[in-house]
Protein backbone atom coordinates (compact mmCIF):
# COMPACT_ATOMS: atom_id res chain seq x y z
CA UNK A 1 0.00 0.00 0.00
CA UNK A 2 0.98 3.83 -0.01
CA UNK A 3 3.45 5.09 2.44
CA UNK A 4 3.79 8.99 3.30
CA UNK A 5 6.93 9.90 4.54
CA UNK A 6 6.59 13.63 5.98
CA UNK A 7 9.94 16.25 7.31
CA UNK A 8 10.53 17.48 9.59
CA UNK A 9 8.36 16.34 13.02
CA UNK A 10 9.24 19.80 14.66
CA UNK A 11 9.77 23.42 13.09
CA UNK A 12 9.96 27.02 14.67
CA UNK A 13 10.58 29.62 12.53
CA UNK A 14 10.21 33.53 13.60
CA UNK A 15 7.45 35.42 12.61
CA UNK A 16 7.35 36.30 8.93
CA UNK A 17 10.31 33.60 7.76
CA UNK A 18 9.10 30.90 5.47
CA UNK A 19 8.07 27.47 6.00
CA UNK A 20 9.17 24.53 4.08
CA UNK A 21 7.23 20.85 4.60
CA UNK A 22 8.32 18.22 2.86
CA UNK A 23 6.53 14.85 2.28
CA UNK A 24 7.68 11.56 -0.30
CA UNK A 25 4.88 9.14 -1.59
CA UNK A 26 5.54 5.44 -2.49
CA UNK A 27 2.77 4.80 -4.88
CA UNK A 28 2.87 5.78 -7.84
CA UNK A 29 -0.65 5.67 -8.59
CA UNK A 30 -1.28 7.88 -6.34
CA UNK A 31 -2.92 11.50 -7.82
CA UNK A 32 -4.69 13.85 -5.32
CA UNK A 33 -2.46 15.31 -2.66
CA UNK A 34 -4.40 16.74 0.18
CA UNK A 35 -2.27 19.16 3.13
CA UNK A 36 -4.61 19.48 6.36
CA UNK A 37 -3.69 21.72 9.20
CA UNK A 38 -4.68 20.77 12.99
CA UNK A 39 -4.98 22.95 15.79
CA UNK A 40 -4.33 21.35 19.35
CA UNK A 41 -7.78 19.50 20.07
CA UNK A 42 -9.03 20.25 17.17
CA UNK A 43 -10.29 18.74 14.06
CA UNK A 44 -8.12 18.27 10.76
CA UNK A 45 -9.19 21.00 8.03
CA UNK A 46 -8.18 21.32 4.64
CA UNK A 47 -5.68 23.98 3.79
CA UNK A 48 -5.02 23.23 0.33
CA UNK A 49 -4.61 20.22 -2.19
CA UNK A 50 -2.86 19.61 -5.47
CA UNK A 51 -3.67 16.57 -8.18
CA UNK A 52 -1.20 15.21 -10.42
CA UNK A 53 -1.87 16.89 -13.30
CA UNK A 54 -0.37 20.42 -12.01
CA UNK A 55 3.05 20.97 -10.53
CA UNK A 56 2.05 23.89 -8.34
CA UNK A 57 -1.03 25.50 -6.83
CA UNK A 58 -1.02 28.98 -4.50
CA UNK A 59 -3.76 30.65 -1.95
CA UNK A 60 -2.39 33.45 -0.74
CA UNK A 61 0.32 32.59 1.12
CA UNK A 62 -0.17 29.19 1.05
CA UNK A 63 1.72 27.14 -1.74
CA UNK A 64 1.99 23.13 -2.44
CA UNK A 65 4.67 22.11 -5.54
CA UNK A 66 4.77 18.27 -6.62
CA UNK A 67 7.23 16.66 -8.16
CA UNK A 68 5.77 13.12 -9.44
CA UNK A 69 8.57 12.30 -11.16
CA UNK A 70 10.90 12.23 -7.67
CA UNK A 71 7.42 12.15 -5.73
CA UNK A 72 7.58 14.84 -3.62
CA UNK A 73 5.71 17.33 -2.58
CA UNK A 74 6.17 20.15 0.00
CA UNK A 75 3.47 22.71 1.24
CA UNK A 76 5.31 26.70 1.47
CA UNK A 77 4.14 29.16 4.11
CA UNK A 78 5.15 32.23 3.12
CA UNK A 79 5.52 35.45 5.96
CA UNK A 80 4.38 33.42 8.60
CA UNK A 81 2.53 34.55 11.53
CA UNK A 82 1.53 33.19 15.01
CA UNK A 83 -1.86 31.58 14.06
CA UNK A 84 -0.15 29.55 11.37
CA UNK A 85 1.57 27.42 14.91
CA UNK A 86 0.04 24.22 14.40
CA UNK A 87 0.34 20.81 13.27
CA UNK A 88 0.56 20.47 9.30
CA UNK A 89 -0.54 17.05 7.56
CA UNK A 90 0.24 15.65 4.30
CA UNK A 91 -1.99 13.22 2.62
CA UNK A 92 -2.02 11.13 -0.69
CA UNK A 93 -4.98 8.96 -2.31
CA UNK A 94 -5.67 7.52 -5.67
CA UNK A 95 -8.19 10.14 -6.94
CA UNK A 96 -11.09 7.74 -7.42
CA UNK A 97 -10.39 6.36 -3.46
CA UNK A 98 -9.66 9.82 -2.20
CA UNK A 99 -12.07 8.40 1.12
CA UNK A 100 -8.48 6.20 1.50
CA UNK A 101 -6.36 9.01 2.37
CA UNK A 102 -2.90 7.49 3.73
CA UNK A 103 -1.29 10.88 6.33
CA UNK A 104 2.33 11.32 6.87
CA UNK A 105 3.40 11.59 10.77
CA UNK A 106 2.85 15.55 11.27
CA UNK A 107 4.73 18.08 11.54
CA UNK A 108 4.45 21.06 14.54
CA UNK A 109 5.11 24.43 13.65
CA UNK A 110 6.11 26.90 16.12
CA UNK A 111 5.81 30.75 14.51
CA UNK A 112 8.07 32.71 17.29
CA UNK A 113 7.49 36.72 17.66
CA UNK B 1 -25.81 22.35 8.01
CA UNK B 2 -24.14 20.93 10.81
CA UNK B 3 -21.41 19.35 8.74
CA UNK B 4 -19.90 16.10 10.31
CA UNK B 5 -21.46 15.77 14.00
CA UNK B 6 -19.69 12.59 16.21
CA UNK B 7 -21.05 11.56 19.45
CA UNK B 8 -19.80 11.11 22.24
CA UNK B 9 -16.82 13.80 22.47
CA UNK B 10 -15.17 11.20 25.34
CA UNK B 11 -15.70 8.10 26.46
CA UNK B 12 -13.71 5.71 29.18
CA UNK B 13 -13.90 2.20 28.48
CA UNK B 14 -12.80 -0.70 30.29
CA UNK B 15 -11.59 -3.74 28.82
CA UNK B 16 -13.28 -6.07 26.81
CA UNK B 17 -16.35 -3.83 27.13
CA UNK B 18 -17.98 -2.92 24.13
CA UNK B 19 -19.57 0.29 22.58
CA UNK B 20 -20.74 2.36 19.37
CA UNK B 21 -19.26 5.50 17.99
CA UNK B 22 -21.88 7.39 15.95
CA UNK B 23 -20.70 9.76 13.23
CA UNK B 24 -23.61 11.55 11.28
CA UNK B 25 -23.64 13.97 8.38
CA UNK B 26 -26.21 16.43 6.78
CA UNK B 27 -24.62 17.08 3.09
CA UNK B 28 -25.39 14.33 1.43
CA UNK B 29 -22.26 13.24 0.94
CA UNK B 30 -21.60 9.92 -0.34
CA UNK B 31 -18.13 8.67 0.77
CA UNK B 32 -17.33 8.57 4.85
CA UNK B 33 -14.64 7.28 6.77
CA UNK B 34 -13.15 6.67 9.60
CA UNK B 35 -9.79 7.12 10.80
CA UNK B 36 -7.55 6.95 14.46
CA UNK B 37 -4.99 9.72 14.96
CA UNK B 38 -2.18 8.40 18.09
CA UNK B 39 0.67 10.39 18.63
CA UNK B 40 3.35 10.63 16.39
CA UNK B 41 1.67 8.45 14.46
CA UNK B 42 -0.47 11.01 11.79
CA UNK B 43 -4.02 10.01 10.87
CA UNK B 44 -4.81 6.20 10.10
CA UNK B 45 -7.46 4.58 8.24
CA UNK B 46 -9.87 1.79 9.80
CA UNK B 47 -12.66 1.93 7.35
CA UNK B 48 -14.43 3.54 4.84
CA UNK B 49 -17.65 3.72 3.00
CA UNK B 50 -18.15 4.35 -0.93
CA UNK B 51 -22.24 4.43 -0.44
CA UNK B 52 -25.04 3.20 1.98
CA UNK B 53 -24.62 -0.81 2.22
CA UNK B 54 -21.23 -0.30 0.81
CA UNK B 55 -18.51 -0.83 2.92
CA UNK B 56 -14.16 -1.78 2.89
CA UNK B 57 -11.56 -1.67 5.30
CA UNK B 58 -8.73 0.65 5.97
CA UNK B 59 -5.38 0.56 6.99
CA UNK B 60 -6.15 -0.88 10.76
CA UNK B 61 -9.47 -2.27 10.37
CA UNK B 62 -8.92 -5.19 13.29
CA UNK B 63 -11.31 -4.79 16.00
CA UNK B 64 -13.82 -2.50 14.62
CA UNK B 65 -16.74 -3.56 12.21
CA UNK B 66 -19.01 -0.95 10.88
CA UNK B 67 -22.63 -0.55 8.84
CA UNK B 68 -23.82 1.80 6.52
CA UNK B 69 -27.45 1.97 6.49
CA UNK B 70 -27.92 5.23 5.54
CA UNK B 71 -26.44 7.91 3.52
CA UNK B 72 -26.01 9.98 6.70
CA UNK B 73 -24.98 7.87 9.35
CA UNK B 74 -21.62 5.74 9.42
CA UNK B 75 -20.99 4.28 13.39
CA UNK B 76 -17.92 2.73 14.34
CA UNK B 77 -18.71 -0.62 16.61
CA UNK B 78 -15.86 -1.85 18.92
CA UNK B 79 -16.56 -4.77 19.76
CA UNK B 80 -14.31 -5.77 22.95
CA UNK B 81 -12.08 -3.15 23.89
CA UNK B 82 -8.42 -3.09 24.35
CA UNK B 83 -6.02 -0.65 25.57
CA UNK B 84 -4.20 -0.60 22.26
CA UNK B 85 -7.42 1.06 20.93
CA UNK B 86 -6.92 4.05 23.16
CA UNK B 87 -7.25 6.97 20.90
CA UNK B 88 -8.72 9.89 19.17
CA UNK B 89 -11.16 8.79 16.47
CA UNK B 90 -12.32 11.10 13.25
CA UNK B 91 -14.99 10.49 11.23
CA UNK B 92 -14.88 12.54 7.40
CA UNK B 93 -16.93 12.51 4.84
CA UNK B 94 -16.66 14.16 0.99
CA UNK B 95 -19.48 14.75 -1.81
CA UNK B 96 -18.01 11.97 -4.35
CA UNK B 97 -17.12 12.05 -7.54
CA UNK B 98 -14.66 14.87 -8.75
CA UNK B 99 -14.73 16.27 -5.45
CA UNK B 100 -12.16 15.09 -3.18
CA UNK B 101 -12.14 17.24 -0.33
CA UNK B 102 -12.66 15.56 2.70
CA UNK B 103 -14.41 16.96 5.63
CA UNK B 104 -13.68 16.07 9.40
CA UNK B 105 -16.03 15.98 12.47
CA UNK B 106 -14.98 16.81 15.77
CA UNK B 107 -13.55 13.52 16.91
CA UNK B 108 -14.52 11.36 19.68
CA UNK B 109 -11.40 10.50 22.52
CA UNK B 110 -11.15 6.90 23.66
CA UNK B 111 -9.54 5.31 26.91
CA UNK B 112 -9.79 2.29 27.46
CA UNK B 113 -8.52 0.75 30.20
Amino acid sequence: GENVEQHPSTLSVQEGDSAVIKCTYSDSASNYFPWYKQELGKRPQLIIDIRSNVGEKKDQRIAVTLNKTAKHFSLHITETQPEDSAVYFCAASIGSTASKLTFGTGTRLQVTL
Amino acid sequence: NAGVTQTPKFQVLKTGQSMTLQCAQDMNHEYMSWYRQDPGMGLRLIHYSVGAGITDQGEVPNGYNVSRSTTEDFPLRLLSAAPSQTSVYFCASRLGGRQETQYFGPGTRLLVL
